[in-house]
Order: structure tokens, then C-alpha cells, then sequence
């Protein structure tokens, strides 16, 4: 299996556009996290899936984060509109249950928003 | 509110020195606690720990838990520059894994 798997590895993007990141699950896992990590604040969990329906999503900072899961093993989070203190390193993680089990991570997104 | 915290917040060793890394924990419904390393990008999964006592090895380095204490220690010997890395525990509440800051270890040659 080629683990979890985002993209992109790198975006630049100017205040205010539209950022979309993407997360593939490894195959039969079924729960997906979000995090995002800063120097300030180290790793932060955004939101939860468990079998593709947001568990918990109270990490997600402002209504300009939104995020999806069309199908078992794909995901998207999206800023819009972006801002410099969005810029981070955001990684997805899937775990197959939610108990006695790893999460396993991706390489991550590092975004820059400037 | 849920809390991590590990300590120290870095560390610079030489090589072949023995360390030992700190998480304190309070969350609540408790599963598991697991014990990741992270060089340059993603997190990697070291130990998973959920019953007191249990001492886990993997060859250098190994970890205990105390579920009454609420804290787990990571011990590395005879450490290699190839050990340098941030160090996050995660205690998993069934929700979430809730991640510590992370001790940054340094191991000069």
C-alpha cells in the first residue's frame, strides 16, 4: 500500500484565493483526521471523519474551512477565503478504528499564504 | 480540558548517550497512548501503549505507561545522530489523538 497520500506537497497562494487540499485514505481504513502544525501551536486536530460523517469538527478555526469526504477513501479541505495565518504544514491521517489502533500520516501540505 | 505535556522541550545529546522523554497527560476517556517520531515531514509511529506497566521495545528505544500516574517516558540508549528528531506522544480518547508539543532531540556526533 503507498499510505496515505496528499497533495499538494507545496502551494504559494495570495491572500484571499481559494485553497484546496487533497487526502487519499489507505485502502480499508475508517477514520480520517486533519491536522494542522505550527512552531506556536505543534500538531492541532481540525475535524474528524469516521466512515466518511464528520464526528467532530470543532477544531476547524472559522467558517472559512470546510471540509469533505465524498467516498471512503478521498478527502478535501478547503479555505476559502485563504490568509497569511493560515500558512501551516497540514497533514491527513487515517486510522482503521478509532480505539486500539495508529493513525497514519501523510507527507503533508505545507501552504503559504502571502 | 484535555492536556498534553512533555518534557523537556528539547534536548542536545552525543552519540551513544541514554535519554528519556516525558508525556503527562489528562484527557478524558482515555484509550491508548501512542509515542510517534517526526524528522523533516510526517509523523511516524513508534508505540502504541493502553495497559500499565507493559514495558514496549523496539530494538534502541522502548516506553512504559502509568494509567494511574498519567504519564508514559520513552528511553532511547546509546542514541545515534540518526535519532534526532521531534518526539510527539498521543494520548487516543477514541475521538481524537491529542498531540503534545513534542521534545526536539538533538544528537551530536
Amino acid at each position: 500500500d503507498a499510505g496515505v497520500i496528499q497533495s499538494p506537497r507545496h502551494e504559494v497562494t495570495e491572500m484571499g484565493q481559494e485553497v484546496t487540499l487533497r487526502c487519499k485514505l489507505i485502502s480499508g481504513h475508517n477514520s480520517l483526521f486533519w491536522y494542522r502544525q505550527t512552531m506556536m501551536r505543534g500538531l492541532e486536530l481540525l475535524i474528524y471523519f469516521n466512515n466518511n460523517v464528520p464526528i467532530d469538527d470543532s477544531g476547524m478555526p472559522e467558517d472559512r474551512f470546510s471540509a469533505k469526504m465524498p467516498n471512503a477513501s478521498f478527502s478535501t479541505l478547503k479555505i476559502q477565503p485563504s490568509e497569511p495565518r493560515d500558512s501551516a504544514v497540514y497533514f491527513c491521517a487515517s486510522s482503521l478504528g478509532r480505539v486500539r489502533t495508529e493513525a497514519f500520516f501523510g507527507q503533508g501540505t505545507r501552504l503559504t499564504v502571502v | 480540558e484535555d492536556k498534553v505535556v512533555q518534557s523537556p522541550l528539547s534536548l542536545v545529546v552525543h552519540e551513544g548517550d541514554t535519554v528519556t522523554l516525558n508525556c503527562s497527560y489528562e484527557v478524558t476517556n482515555f484509550r491508548s497512548l501512542l509515542w510517534y517520531k517526526q524528522e523533516k515531514k510526517a509523523p511516524t509511529f513508534l508505540f502504541m501503549l493502553t495497559s500499565s506497566g507493559i514495558e514496549k521495545k523496539s530494538g534502541r528505544l522502548s516506553s512504559i505507561l502509568d494509567k494511574k500516574e498519567l504519564f508514559s517516558i520513552l528511553n532511547i540508549t546509546a542514541t545515534q545522530t540518526g535519532d534526532s528528531a521531534v518526539y510527539l506522544c498521543a494520548p487516543n480518547t477514541g475521538n481524537q489523538f491529542y498531540f503534545g508539543t513534542g521534545t526536539s532531540l538533538t544528537v551530536i556526533p
